[in-house]
């Protein structure tokens, strides 16, 4: 009964690669988020996508894509990985609604290491 | 400046000790409250939450109250236990939801 889940778990890459990580939600929300949390624990939303439209998107490179084709998946595709995009990634999702009140609910997160 | 500003760590107490992390947010609008733990190697869960001013959150032993004329959510447990050490984020959320910097919690048996 996975809420928010993310795949994969680990991701060890080289420099210059792409790569794609997943992210599902099965709890009916309408909205979902990546976030990034670098080595110092700080955590920094990137994007957020509200019934597959993108509503937010912060100071992030375009080298990374999000997509979502339905409301319950938002993918992030990076290209051209550099060392500094090491980070763990947590996805994220919410339902907007009164009752709610924005609260977020978020996967275990992807580690991804590039070398 | 910041939207959220919580108390620099690591904390590191004994068991059965008192824990209050400060959380201070900068107030524009009416934003809802919000405690994020993360465990070692996990994600984050959601602690509790507080969605307008004097809401008292509360969850495993864990109590913060909005504090709209002080524009605090501090966290408070009376009594620490070694499985509470974790990752302690205090966060708002307006339009989007802004974390603080994180307290690294350590307690020691």
């Amino acid at each position: 009964d996975t809420a928010v889940s993310q795949t994969p778990k680990y991701l060890v890459t080289q420099m210059g690669n792409d790569k794609s990580i997943k992210c599902e939600q099965n709890l009916g929300h309408d909205t979902m988020y990546w976030y990034k949390q670098d080595s110092k624990k700080f955590l920094k939303i990137m994007f957020s996508y509200n019934n597959k439209e993108l509503i937010i998107n912060e100071t992030v490179p375009n080298r990374f894509s999000p997509k979502s084709p339905d409301k319950a998946h938002l993918n992030l595709h990076i290209n051209s990985l550099e060392l500094g995009d090491s980070a763990v990634y947590f996805c994220a999702s919410s339902l907007t609604d009164r009752d709610s009140k924005g609260t977020q609910y978020f996967g275990p997160g992807t580690r991804l290491l590039v070398l | 400046g910041d939207s959220v500003t919580q108390m620099e760590g690591p904390v590191t107490l004994s068991e059965e000790a008192f824990l209050t992390i400060n959380c201070t947010y900068t107030a524009t609008g009416y934003p809802s409250l919000f405690w994020y733990v993360q465990y070692p190697g996990e994600g984050l869960q959601l602690l509790l939450k507080a969605t307008k001013a004097d809401d008292k959150g509360s969850n495993k032993g864990f109590e913060a109250t909005y504090r709209k004329e002080t524009t605090s959510f501090h966290l408070e447990k009376g009594s620490v236990q070694v499985s509470d050490s974790a990752v302690y984020f205090c966060a708002r959320n307006d339009y989007k939801l802004s974390f603080g910097a994180g307290t690294t919690v350590t307690v020691r048996a």
